[in-house]
């Protein structure tokens, strides 16, 4: 059974630029959540879509935003790039609402730098 | 509100001696508990979960965990350190409240050969 893929593993944007990050999940998983990881921050939530609906979101602005189509996969936006939001994004995905106790699959990320 | 707190933010011992990584955590719930681990370059893995079954919880590579409600605690343990165990471990609370998952800052283990 295929893992979590995220494309692409690296990327190097502008400052005001803009990114799209894609995560397609383990097949039969209907959730997908999305973190940041920096080694100053830890892993930080971003949302987490649950068929097709964003179900959670934690505390970034707006400029984070991000989409699920029909078939859980997912898409994550960045606008207006800054250089803090170079780090790490990790996309997991589940059966059911990861607070439901579910274990979630990660993949190995997309490593973002803003330069 | 949940929290999770990683006492340590770095571990070392040595290869074949005990290893010990310590989470206390915050709930008004009675909380679902996992512990992830992240080795170099590689995604993040489920090592074990709480949900209220057995308190003593064992996971995979010879982890193992006890949830103490009375210290609030769910510290990871192994008898025996191996080279491999190299990795990042992060400690996680489930928010049954907003079905969100809460994560701790981690604890970076480092085995010396």
């Amino acid at each position: 059974k295929a893992g979590v893929t995220q494309t692409p593993r690296y990327l190097i944007k502008t400052r005001g630029q803009q990114v799209t990050l894609s995560c397609s999940p383990i097949s039969g998983h209907r959730s997908v959540s999305w973190y940041q990881q920096t080694p100053g921050q830890g892993l930080q939530f971003l949302f987490e879509y649950f068929s097709e609906t964003q179900r959670n979101k934690g505390n970034f602005p707006g400029r984070f935003s991000g989409r699920q189509f029909s078939n859980s996969r997912s898409e994550m936006n960045v606008s207006t790039l800054e250089l803090g939001d170079s780090a790490l994004y990790l996309c997991a995905s589940s059966t059911e609402l990861t607070g439901l106790n579910t274990e979630a699959f990660f993949g190995q990320g997309t490593r973002l730098t803003v330069v | 509100a949940q929290s999770v707190t990683q006492l340590d933010s770095h571990v070392s011992v040595s290869e074949g001696t005990p290893v010990l990584l310590r989470c206390n955590y915050s709930s008004s719930y009675s909380p679902s508990l996992f512990w992830y681990v992240q080795h170099p370059n590689k995604g993040l893995q489920l090592l074990l979960k709480y949900t209220s079954a057995a308190t003593l919880v064992k996971g995979i590579n010879g982890f193992e965990a006890e949830f103490k409600k009375s210290e609030t605690s769910f510290h990871l343990t192994k008898p025996s350190a191996h080279m491999s165990d190299a990795a990042e471990y992060f400690c996680v609370v489930s928010d049954s409240s907003n079905y969100q998952l809460i994560w701790g800052a981690g604890t970076k283990l480092i085995i010396k050969p």
